[in-house]
């Protein structure tokens, strides 16, 4: 049982390249979410997917595009990288808003 | 005022102490309540949820609510070593329109052998 998988681990971009981070869960989860953390920042969220179907903006989606593919798939979208994007990005789902989330191992992401 | 408040320490606790971490939160309607452990570059655990006033117990854990005073800790007693660590609160809460978990921004809490 894998949980929530996240792809890439690592990722270092050029400003202005653009990627996907990927992002499945296999526990039958309704919502699933998008946070990013810096030091000092905790988490923010960026953007989440409530229900297949659906995706909002959270707190920070300026400069992010979202799709959530299916129940297991949501994938994180950046167009155009800045350096201010350098993060460690995590990818979590739960059965609902409120339940409690189950995070992915993570993505770092660094922007030069 | 941040929505969830947590000292960010870094709090420093002798090996066997009991170690105290608190979280306070704005919205006076919440319901959920979790505990995270983050180690260093690892993602997010849950280890405690608590949704009622009072204690909740597991193991060397206990989870602490307060509705009235809008506080929420955690306690972790015989504390190890291995228990240092990031411990985040989160809360539930109404964000434009719809009910989100907001995080703390972590307590860095260092047990000492």
């Amino acid at each position: 049982n894998a949980g929530v998988t996240q792809t890439p681990k690592f990722q270092v971009l050029k400003t202005g390249q653009s990627m996907t981070l990927q992002c499945a869960q296999d526990m039958n989860h309704n919502s699933m979410y998008w946070y990013r953390q810096d030091p000092g920042m905790g988490l923010r969220l960026i953007y989440y997917s409530a229900s297949e179907g659906t995706t909002d903006k959270g707190e920070v989606p300026n400069g992010y595009n979202v799709s959530r593919l299916n129940k297991r798939e949501f994938s994180l979208r950046l167009e155009s990288a800045a350096p201010s994007q350098t993060s460690v990005y995590f990818c979590a789902s739960s059965t609902g808003l409120v339940s409690p989330l189950h995070f992915g191992n993570g993505t770092r992401l660094t922007v030069t | 005022q941040k929505e969830v408040e947590q000292n960010s320490g870094p709090l420093s606790v002798p090996e066997g102490a009991i170690a105290s971490l608190n979280c306070t939160y704005s919205d006076r309607v919440s319901q959920s309540f979790f505990w995270y452990r983050q180690y260093s570059g690892k993602s997010p655990e849950l280890i405690m949820s608590i949704y009622s006033n009072g204690d909740k117990e597991d193991g060397r854990f206990t989870a602490q609510l307060n509705k009235a005073s809008q506080y929420v800790s955690l306690l972790i007693r015989d504390s190890q070593p291995s228990d240092s660590a990031t411990y985040l609160c989160a809360v539930n809460s109404q964000i434009q329109g719809a009910q989100k978990l907001v995080f703390g921004q972590g307590t860095r809490l260092t047990i000492n052998p």
